[in-house]
């Protein structure tokens, strides 16, 4: 079975403070792939990064870096020095090609107070 | 560059009543797909198609029907519309399986209340 579990409702930290959310999966196929995703208030979704299973480099883009695990099955997204517009809710989500569906957390909600 | 664009934004139903959302995009995308978002549940798929011509059943497809007639269009039908599916409808799209073209790209979604 595929799943995808964000354990973190809700996450509110100070401005300038670091943090982690975390994404643990679950799959049986070998070849899949990992998305994080950012819903604004706005309520729109985007797109952040992509990571295929074969690949466990961690990525960093400005303030925003994932590590990415297969030991422990998790795809962790930390950002640096929160800011209040990176209040919003974060989802991860699995891929893979076998089933053509993209399974997705319940998402991470995170306010960043001024 | 419009992207996916779903139509209409908001909708107010009574119980019984049908409607269609609309999803249209202009990527020239094979796969595309209907989900609802209910809090603290994420997204969940109601259906999605793999091409032109073709659809199939998501997570939750029940109540729902699809119809992909054209590349570019994918349509969600309430038959007879229930509270239960008082819920934000995002519809995605993505070129294909592998390298980036399995990045889905979202539309801004439909609110839709069934009183």
């Amino acid at each position: 079975a595929q799943k995808v579990t964000q354990a973190q409702t809700e996450i509110s930290v100070v401005e300038k403070e670091d943090v982690t959310l975390d994404c643990v999966y679950e799959t049986r196929d070998t070849t899949y792939y990992l998305f994080w995703y950012k819903q604004p208030p706005s309520g729109e979704l985007v797109f952040l990064i992509r990571r295929n299973s074969f690949d466990e480099q961690n990525e960093i883009s400005g303030r925003y870096s994932w590590n990415f695990q297969k030991s422990t099955s998790s795809f962790n997204f930390t950002i640096t020095a929160s800011q209040v517009v990176d209040s919003a809710v974060y989802f991860c989500a699995l891929f893979t090609s076998g089933t053509y569906k993209y399974i997705f957390g319940t998402g991470t909600r995170l306010k960043v107070l001024a | 560059n419009a992207g996916v664009t779903q139509t209409p934004k908001f909708r107010v139903l009574k119980t019984g009543q049908s409607m269609t959302l609309l999803c249209a995009q202009d990527m020239n995308h094979e796969y595309m797909y209907w989900y609802r978002q209910d809090p603290g549940m994420g997204l969940r798929l109601i259906h999605y198609s793999v091409g032109e011509g073709t659809t199939a059943k998501g997570e939750v497809p029940d109540g729902y029907n699809v119809s992909r007639l054209k590349k570019q269009n994918f349509l969600l039908g309430l038959e007879s519309a229930a509270p239960s599916q008082t819920s934000v409808y995002f519809c995605a799209s993505n070129a294909g399986l592998g390298g980036a073209k399995n990045i889905q790209y979202f539309g801004a979604g439909t609110r839709l209340s069934v009183l």
